[in-house]
């Protein structure tokens, strides 16, 4: 039981080109997350999903995609990236009512 | 804006005392809490929660009181070890744990 795994650990894109963040959870969990966490702050929430098929805006969704094709994944894609979306992303998988559970982290720096 | 914050950013401690984080929140419908820890270079781990309909929660070595009067949440970590040392930041919801709402952190440091 891996929990939540998340890929790559560290990336450097140049302004302007995208990726994928891929996040992967074997608890079964319907509910899933994605946060970014900025220097000296908490986190913030960018895209959710209740379900396969479902997903929903969180507080900070500019700049980001979410497709939820199964229960096990929920990648977030950066279409065109900026110097601002420089952060830690994490993903958490969410078992309702008890609590999240994150992910190890992506680090992401955009020159 | 309704938001989560913290009292304190830092907190030093000296390894064996008892320790406590503060938390203020201010969304009224807020009724599920969560405090978690965040060493560097980690995700946040879940250390313990409490519903609105409790003011305290104990676990082991730690308790969560909350004070629903004042929006109030605090985490008393007791007989502190150096392992303690990390960010601990709470997060809250209202009617559902997939939406939280973070502060911004404590970092607790504990002196050997």
């Amino acid at each position: 039981n891996a929990g939540v795994t998340q890929t790559p650990k560290f990336q450097v894109l140049k302004t302007g080109q995208s990726m994928t963040l891929q996040c992967a959870q074997d608890m079964n969990h319907e509910y899933m997350s994605w946060y970014r966490q900025d220097p000296g702050m908490g986190l913030r929430l960018i895209h959710y999903s209740v379900g396969a098929g479902i997903t929903d805006q969180g507080e900070v969704p500019n700049g980001y995609n979410v497709s939820r094709s199964t229960t096990e994944d929920f990648p977030l894609r950066l279409l065109s990236a900026a110097p601002s979306q420089t952060s830690v992303y994490f993903c958490a998988s969410i078992k309702p009512g008890v609590a999240q559970y994150f992910g190890p982290g992506t680090r992401l720096t955009v020159t | 804006g309704e938001s989560v914050g913290l009292h304190l950013p830092t907190l030093s401690v000296q390894e064996g005392d008892n320790s406590i984080i503060n938390c203020a929140y201010s969304n009224s419908a807020s009724d599920y809490f969560i405090w978690y820890k965040q060493e560097s270079g980690k995700g946040p781990q879940f250390i313990i929660d409490i519903r609105s309909n409790m003011d305290k929660r104990q676990g082991q070595r730690v308790t969560v009181l909350l004070n629903k009067t004042v929006k109030h949440l605090s985490l008393q970590i007791a007989a502190t070890q150096p392992g303690d040392s990390a960010v601990y930041f709470c997060a809250e919801s209202g009617g559902s744990n997939y939406k939280l709402t973070f502060g911004k952190g404590t970092l607790l440091t504990v002196n050997p």
